[in-house]
């Protein structure tokens, strides 16, 4: 399976704690995209990354979270201080740059439940 | 403020009969418009890509109009199989870096047999 791949899948996190979620990208997409999504919604943007930079960032991105994407292949996303807001589906998504109707590959999401 | 509306919020079809699925927009400058089919706890999967010039555009049983001049789009699904129960959710491109999108808040479509 070449697609974009998340881990994990699902996780149940107490308030308070930190979670971290990975997304492996289809390998030659130099793109990343964070989206989180609630139920009956659709998805939100929360960042993006060209290779390792990060260039740009949502307000819906508060200072508990962070992303990273360190050799421009996989990323994370971390979450500190978790509240019961943050309970959502967290979607990874990448694509190739400088085609504008390059369409965007998603993967099945990490789906987090802070209790 | 780009927005991307859709109508209706959810819809009921029988097995085997057609729908349509509208889509508004205000965002500028267009770039393009893409429709995309999400199964319940799975990532949205691409149908459709469609640019200024395209005034449809077909894949399978899942046709796709676009016009851009009342900044409208729609999204028809011929004889529904109960495959098709899914969310719908149409997606605006604006000409920006980083291939900036606006995302719609989806119509959820379940076909009964």
């Amino acid at each position: 399976d070449t697609g974009v791949s998340q881990n994990p899948r699902h996780k149940i996190t107490k308030r308070g704690q930190n979670v971290t979620f990975r997304c492996d990208p289809i390998s030659e997409h130099n793109r990343l995209y964070w989206y989180r999504q609630t139920l009956g919604q659709g998805p939100e943007f929360l960042t993006y990354f060209q290779n390792e930079a990060q260039l740009e960032k949502s307000r819906l991105l508060s200072d508990r979270f962070s992303a990273e994407r360190p050799k421009g292949s996989f990323s994370t996303l971390e979450i500190q201080r978790t509240e019961q807001g943050d309970s959502a589906m967290y979607l990874c998504a990448s694509s190739l740059s400088g085609v504008p109707t390059s369409p965007l590959h998603f993967g099945n999401g990490t789906r987090l439940t802070v209790t | 403020k780009n927005q991307v509306e859709q109508s209706p919020q959810s819809l009921i079809i029988l097995e085997g009969k057609n729908c349509t699925l509208q889509c508004n927009y205000t965002v500028s400058p267009f770039s393009n418009l893409r429709w995309y089919k999400q199964d319940t706890g799975r990532g949205p999967v691409s149908l459709t890509i469609m640019t200024f010039s395209e005034n449809t555009k077909s894949n399978g049983r899942y046709t796709a109009t676009l016009d851009a001049d009342t900044k409208q789009s729609s999204l028809h699904i011929t004889a529904s199989q109960l495959s098709d129960s899914a969310s719908y959710i149409c997606v605006v491109s604006a000409q920006a870096a980083g291939n900036k999108l606006t995302f719609g808040g989806g119509t959820r479509v379940l076909v009964k047999p």
